[in-house]
């Protein structure tokens, strides 16, 4: 079946823009996360969602980032006034359980956004 | 300082070798630990995951977790070309959600 899918898989914009990244999640699954990922970092945490709802948002590094998920299934990252460190490679992630067990996340190939 | 750390390499070694991967962390409130691996251009794939501590074999790989020294390895056995790639570790808390990874390891396997 098919796996996490990401849109666009590369986006270039000028500092100041504002920016829209999706996140296809596996059909089902109710979890959903996304990652950002720094060029040789590994990703950090950015937001988790149950279902429409957003669980954790901890990871947020500010006001500039917002994540939707209105209908359970579709999410997507929001990044208003870009500055050129959010240049990374945002990734996607779902996976069938909720919090409290391990399950495995599932990952997309991530969007890579250059701020120009 | 990182909540995990982990050797970033680059680490070359001949096609046969064993493989030694590690991450060492803080938070003592880490109790699942998982091993990534991400090839170039691609989302990180799960490997395996522990949950406490000892091991766990899975084919040619094996993780281990020794919590009292905060310490995890991955060991590859007969390292394969297909193997190159860079290894992430994660850990998660008790809810199981958010996952902390460590910055990579960088692997190739030389032919």
């Amino acid at each position: 079946g098919a796996g996490v899918s990401q849109t666009p898989s590369n986006k270039v914009t000028e500092k100041g823009k504002y920016v829209e990244l999706r996140c296809d999640p596996i059909s089902g699954h109710t979890a959903l996360y996304w990652y950002r990922q720094s060029l040789g970092q590994g990703p950090e945490f950015l937001i988790y969602f149950q279902g429409t709802g957003a669980a954790d948002d901890s990871g947020l590094p500010n006001d500039r980032f917002f994540a939707v998920r209105p209908e359970g299934s579709v999410s997507t990252l929001k990044i208003q006034r870009t500055e050129r460190g959010d240049s990374a490679v945002y990734l996607c992630a779902s996976s069938t359980q909720p919090a409290g067990v391990v399950n495995e996340q599932f990952f997309g190939p991530g969007t890579r956004l250059t701020v120009l | 300082q990182k909540e995990v750390e982990q050797d970033p390499g680059p680490l070359s070694v001949p096609e046969g070798a064993i493989v030694s991967l590690n991450c060492t962390y803080s938070n003592s409130a880490f109790q699942y630990f998982m091993w990534y691996r991400q090839y170039s251009r691609k989302g990180p794939e799960l490997l395996m995951y522990t949950y406490s501590s000892g091991n766990k074999e899975d084919g040619r790989f094996t993780a281990q977790v020794d919590k009292s020294s905060k310490y995890i390895s991955l060991f590859i056995r007969d390292s394969q070309p297909s193997d190159s790639a860079t290894y992430l570790c994660a850990m998660s808390g008790a809810s199981a959600r958010q996952l902390t990874f460590g910055s990579g390891t960088q692997l190739t396997v030389l032919p």
